[in-house]
């Protein structure tokens, strides 16, 4: 039982580029979420899911895009990527709305 | 909206001591409330919850007790070990029925044990 898995776990990134930040659960999970940590700001929740095909913007959601297609998967997609985008991005999921999330061991993105 | 407001370190003390974070917060709906620690270099690993009023949620000689008329819960241990070094975090899902999920967290309160 692998858990939460994120790839990659390092990347960095040139002012403009694209990219993926993948993310799968193989605990059959229907609640996902993505969230960035930045220092002295706590973690911030950037989108959520509740299950496949039903997605929705959290608190900071300007500048990523999301899908879920199935219930393993939800990438995180920075698509003209910037600065102020650098940050430690960590996925997370749960069974049901009382349990706890489950956190992947994160990804740490530079852009310069 | 929601939020939670957390004490903020560094907080410092000697192996043995006792431990209390404070954590505080707001929500709509009916929240179910969570204590994170945080490892250098590491996830967060879910240390405790509680899902609703006068729980009590407790893992590894950690305790923290869900009071609704103080919207409090605070995080205490009665003898700290080097070992508890970490970033603890507190945070809040508020679960309205309207579809929205996720956490909402504190800004997370740096842990230094000294031997």
């Amino acid at each position: 039982n692998a858990g939460v898995t994120q790839t990659p776990k390092f990347q960095v990134l040139k002012t403009g580029q694209s990219m993926t930040l993948q993310c799968a659960q193989d605990m059959n999970h229907e609640y996902m979420s993505w969230y960035r940590q930045d220092p002295g700001m706590g973690l911030r929740l950037i989108h959520y899911s509740v299950g496949a095909g039903i997605t929705d913007q959290g608190e900071v959601p300007n500048g990523y895009n999301v899908s879920r297609s199935t219930t393993e998967d939800f990438p995180l997609r920075l698509l003209s990527a910037a600065p102020s985008q650098t940050s430690v991005y960590f996925c997370a999921s749960r069974l049901q709305v009382s349990y706890g999330y489950t956190f992947g061991s994160g990804t740490r993105l530079t852009v310069v | 909206g929601n939020s939670v407001t957390q004490m903020e370190g560094p907080v410092t003390l000697s192996e043995e001591a006792f431990l209390t974070i404070n954590c505080t917060y707001t929500a709509t709906g009916y929240p179910s409330l969570f204590w994170y620690v945080q490892y250098p270099g590491e996830g967060l690993q879910l240390l405790l919850k509680a899902t609703k009023a006068d729980d009590k949620g407790s893992n590894k000689g950690f305790e923290a007790t869900y009071r609704k008329e103080t919207t409090s819960f605070h995080l205490e241990k009665g003898s700290v070990q080097v070992s508890d070094s970490a970033v603890y975090f507190c945070a809040l899902s508020a679960y309205s029925g309207g579809g929205a999920d996720g956490l909402t967290f504190g800004k997370g309160t740096h842990l230094i044990i000294q031997p």
